[in-house]
């Protein structure tokens, strides 16, 4: 069991669909990312959000739309997505935004672009 | 700057050998230095991480690893393989000059057991 929740753990969606990823941890972590991860690769970079403002964006399309209602929570919305934008998609937070700072992980979401 | 290199996409072992994973860092300043583990289906979990002081990590899993700064590397051992070790294992560095919390990940290692 992982102390970082995501839902859903599947996510099939059409090009023209909305949806949103949701993440929840209740550490009282300060910092939370969101990644994504293509097979066999590493995890990339997409979003930071420090003390529940946006401190990095990895040059992100605007397909993705990140937010963050409280310090509990995550969310990423989606829009429009491509095919290429299918993978699995990670959350993670830890304790502080300095770099010594371990982050952990919840399970993803696989999304599924048609 | 920052970079990471696993040497070896692939390690293959017996159960009960000694595992070693390869990591090799590129760090303008002292650095923060993780390993972490991804199962199936799976997020990633810390295995262990150096910050300061001991240079010889120990972490969950009988895993520890040792920063050598002479040799930049971090390299990931266990005495005696056991088939739950079998998963891929990301090195990761980040230092103090970056940006908070952002951690450069290498490309991952494929660990096999065979019994």
């Amino acid at each position: 069991d992982t102390e970082v929740t995501q839902t859903p753990k599947h996510l099939v969606m059409g090009m023209t669909n909305k949806k949103s990823l949701k993440c929840e941890q209740h550490m009282g972590h300060r910092a939370m990312y969101w990644y994504k991860q293509k097979a066999k690769k590493p995890p990339e970079l997409m979003f930071v959000y420090s003390y529940e403002k946006l401190s990095i964006n990895e040059s992100v399309p605007s397909r993705f739309s990140p937010e963050c209602p409280n310090s509990s929570l995550l969310n990423l919305h989606l829009h429009a997505l491509q095919p290429e934008d299918s993978a699995l998609y990670l959350c993670a937070s830890s304790q502080g935004d300095t770099d010594n700072q371990p982050q952990h992980f919840g399970d993803g979401t696989r999304l599924s672009i048609l | 700057a920052q970079s990471v290199t696993q040497l070896g996409s692939h390690v293959s072992v017996s159960e009960g050998a000694l595992v070693l994973l390869r990591c090799n860092y590129s760090s303008s300043v002292p650095p923060y230095l993780f390993w972490y583990v991804q199962y199936p289906n799976q997020g990633l979990q810390l295995l262990l991480k150096y910050t300061t002081g001991a240079t010889l990590v120990k972490g969950i899993n009988g895993f520890e690893a040792e920063f050598k700064k002479s040799e930049t590397s971090f390299h990931l051992t266990k005495p005696s393989a056991h088939m739950s070790d079998a998963a891929e294992y990301f090195c990761a560095v980040s230092d103090r000059d970056t940006n908070a919390g952002k951690s450069t990940f290498g490309d991952g290692t494929t660990l096999t057991v065979k019994p």
